[in-house]
């Protein structure tokens, strides 16, 4: 079994400046997927980045980049140029991926990070 | 392309009542996917569904929650005889057939589920 672990329960941030979330997980297999979902007080989820396990390169999207160490089983997002938009719970999770390169939508989440942007 | 619709967005029942959750996929996605997310907690999954088969029921409660998603209309998450600790946030998120290689799952607003 996998478990996520995400050990920042708040953490905030001025507007306009980076941040960093950190995510750790566990696991046996070594093929997998990595996600950041944003929760904004909406509820609803929002996939902010994407990681495939067996690629070195980390990530980016626009704003949004990852730091993944897969020895490490390390896995943090950095937000730059915070937006108050950008408030919201920000969720690590991982999927497993079967052999052949399938996988389905079974998602082990961390506890989640309550980020706060303050103007 | 509308996205993933939940209702209802909040449901209240009583301690023995049934909650009936529907979920309607995103065009086009035959994956159906449901998890519950108790307060201050992540979201933790529940089934995985594909038109009238139930794939992966691992994160189910085994007693008084059921699941079906049918060939046609929406996908039920049913719970009987409810509980207080029933109270929860219950997500539906879909895939298309041929995402299984990128793994992004598409999420509703989720329905809210409160258990007097």
């Amino acid at each position: 079994a996998q478990t996520v672990t995400q050990s920042q329960p708040e953490m905030s941030v001025q507007e306009a400046e980076t941040v960093t979330l950190s995510c750790t997980y566990d696991t046996s297999e070594n093929n997998y997927y990595l996600f950041w979902y944003k929760q904004p007080p909406s509820r609803q989820m929002i996939l902010v980045i994407r990681q495939e396990a067996y690629k070195q390169q980390n990530a980016t999207e626009n704003r949004f980049s990852v730091n993944f160490q897969k020895a490490a089983k390390s896995f943090s997002l950095k937000i730059s140029d915070s937006q108050l938009g950008d408030t919201a719970m920000y969720f690590c999770a991982f999927m497993k991926q079967n052999a052949g390169g399938t996988s389905y939508g079974k998602l082990t989440f961390g506890q989640g990070t309550i980020l706060t942007v303050h103007p | 392309n509308a996205g993933v619709m939940q209702n209802p967005r909040h449901l209240v029942r009583r301690r023995g009542q049934e909650a009936r959750l529907r979920c309607s996929p995103m065009k086009g996605h035959s994956h159906v996917y449901w998890y519950r997310q108790l307060p201050e907690e992540g979201l933790k999954f529940m089934v995985y569904l594909q038109k009238e088969n139930i794939i992966d029921e691992s994160g189910m409660p085994k007693e008084r929650f059921s699941a079906e998603f049918p060939k046609e209309g929406p996908s039920i998450l049913r719970i009987q005889q409810v509980v207080r600790g029933d109270s929860a946030a219950y997500f539906c998120a879909s895939s298309p057939p041929n995402s299984q290689t990128t793994g992004e799952l598409f999420f509703g607003e989720g329905s809210r589920l409160t258990v007097l």
